[in-house]
């Protein structure tokens, strides 16, 4: 069955701290890889998508991520976190049935002065 | 200028009355989503359109009722609502259902009483 496994539910880092948020994914085929971020009171934003090719995909507001298939990881990193990026952050997974998407459990993010 | 766009924000009414959430997407995109949010904050499917056709019912109970009159529109109808049914519904678009981002509304939070 195709599933997104995010282990952490909360994490706290401190401003200008570097970050890395894991996410696990369950697909036979190659995937579709997403990263979202939701503010409170916010819809989803897209950070960055992987479909194929380079495996560290670049995203917006200064988020990387890197695709490994032996490990069926695409965790999301930053260089150094800002107060702004205090929100919840979704891995999503194409499904190959209608395109749905198939999200992780998300992960709360929480910078500290 | 926005995008997906969901009106209400937020709904309030009592167990067992009618209501919709209505959505609708100016970026010409064919491929219409919604999406269920919990209390939990874990995003599940319940149906997707494309092209005015549904293509994806996620096993929700009758009483959810999507309706597309057109690509640009999906609209949300829930008969009888019950205490579970509260939560934050997120409708979404895209172009096609392969490999193109979900583009996401700010979410309907749906409070039953």
């Amino acid at each position: 069955a195709q599933s997104v496994t995010q282990p952490d539910i909360h994490i706290t880092v401190s401003e200008g701290a570097s970050l890395e948020l894991r996410c696990n994914y369950s697909y036979g085929a190659t995937p579709y890889l997403f990263w979202y971020v939701q503010s409170p009171g916010q819809g989803l934003q897209l950070l960055l998508k992987y479909f194929s090719g380079d495996t560290l995909v670049q995203g917006i507001k200064g988020f990387e991520a890197e695709f490994k298939r032996s490990q069926s990881s695409f965790n999301l990193r930053k260089p150094s976190v800002h107060w702004s990026d205090a929100a919840e952050y979704f891995c999503a997974v194409r499904s190959n049935q209608g395109g749905k998407l198939i999200f992780g459990q998300g992960t709360e993010l929480s910078v500290k002065p | 200028d926005t995008a997906v766009s969901q009106t209400p924000k937020y709904l309030v009414t009592q167990m067992g009355n009618d209501k919709s959430i209505k959505c609708e997407q100016n970026l010409g995109h064919d491929t219409m989503y919604w999406y269920k949010q919990d209390s939990k904050k874990f995003l599940k499917i319940m149906f997707s359109y494309n092209n005015k056709e549904l293509i994806i019912n996620e096993t929700v109970p009758n009483r959810f009722s999507p309706k597309s009159p057109d690509k640009a529109h999906l609209n949300l109808h829930i008969n009888s609502l019950e205490l579970g049914d509260s939560a934050v519904y997120f409708c979404a678009s895209s172009l096609g259902y392969s490999n193109q981002p979900q583009h996401f509304g700010d979410g309907t939070r749906l409070s039953i009483l």
